[in-house]
């Protein structure tokens, strides 16, 4: 069974104080893994998708790394607008393109 | 662009009422369309998904269930509401891997 674990639960950071969200994955072959972020009582906006281990994609003060057993959200800098729940999701290989696991998320709050 | 519209945007209904939840795509033809809910604490349960009108497939057998009558439409409805369904409902269309999800529905079962 597939399964996504992303830590910690909640951040709290500083304006301008970097760090990085996790989100360890577990399945049979991977087919892509996403990033998402989600604003209090509403839907999750899709922010990046990675492919294959040593990949990197960038936008604005995020940064997304992949590696063959988790994912790293880079927060360089971050503003008090970046405070949103972030979701990591995982599609396996196999099982066609409706097959996706969402990880719980982290709670990030950017006190400023 | 594409949109995804969700209403209601919140819903509060008494055990054993009927529900029905509708989500309309605009933008784009034959989409690939979900119903996931989100409780508090888990991550999103994929429940059920249509790959064209009238095509369903159930992810979690429960007292749930969806309908697609036209291509850009997608229903889910109850005819007995529990307690335990209440959450967070978002319906998503997928373009290849990525899934955009709509503004979601509040419901609240008393």
């Amino acid at each position: 069974e597939d399964q996504v674990t992303q830590s910690p639960e909640a951040l709290r950071l500083q304006e301008g104080e970097s760090s990085s969200l996790n989100c360890s994955y577990t399945v049979s072959g991977l087919r892509g893994l996403f990033w998402y972020r989600q604003d209090p009582g509403k839907g999750p906006e899709f922010l990046f998708t990675l492919y294959s281990a040593g990949e990197e994609k960038e936008k604005e003060r995020l940064k997304a790394t992949l590696t063959k057993k988790e994912s790293f959200l880079h927060i360089t800098a971050p503003k008090p607008e970046d405070s949103a729940t972030y979701l990591c999701a995982v599609q396996p290989a196999s099982g066609g393109y409706q097959k996706v696991t969402f990880g719980t998320g982290t709670k990030l709050q950017v006190i400023p | 662009s594409q949109t995804i519209h969700q209403w209601p945007a919140t819903l509060v209904q008494p055990v054993g009422s009927p529900l029905s939840l509708e989500c309309t795509v605009e933008g784009t033809s034959n989409p690939n369309l979900y119903w996931y809910r989100q409780a508090a604490g888990r991550g999103l349960q994929l429940l059920f998904y249509s790959v064209g009108i009238g095509q369903i497939s159930s992810e979690v057998p429960q007292n749930l269930s969806a309908s697609r009558p036209q291509d850009r439409q997608f229903i889910l409805s109850s005819k007995k509401l529990l307690l335990s369904d209440s959450g967070f409902y978002l319906c998503a269309w997928r373009d290849w891997g990525e899934q955009y999800f709509g503004p979601g529905t509040r419901l609240t079962v008393t």
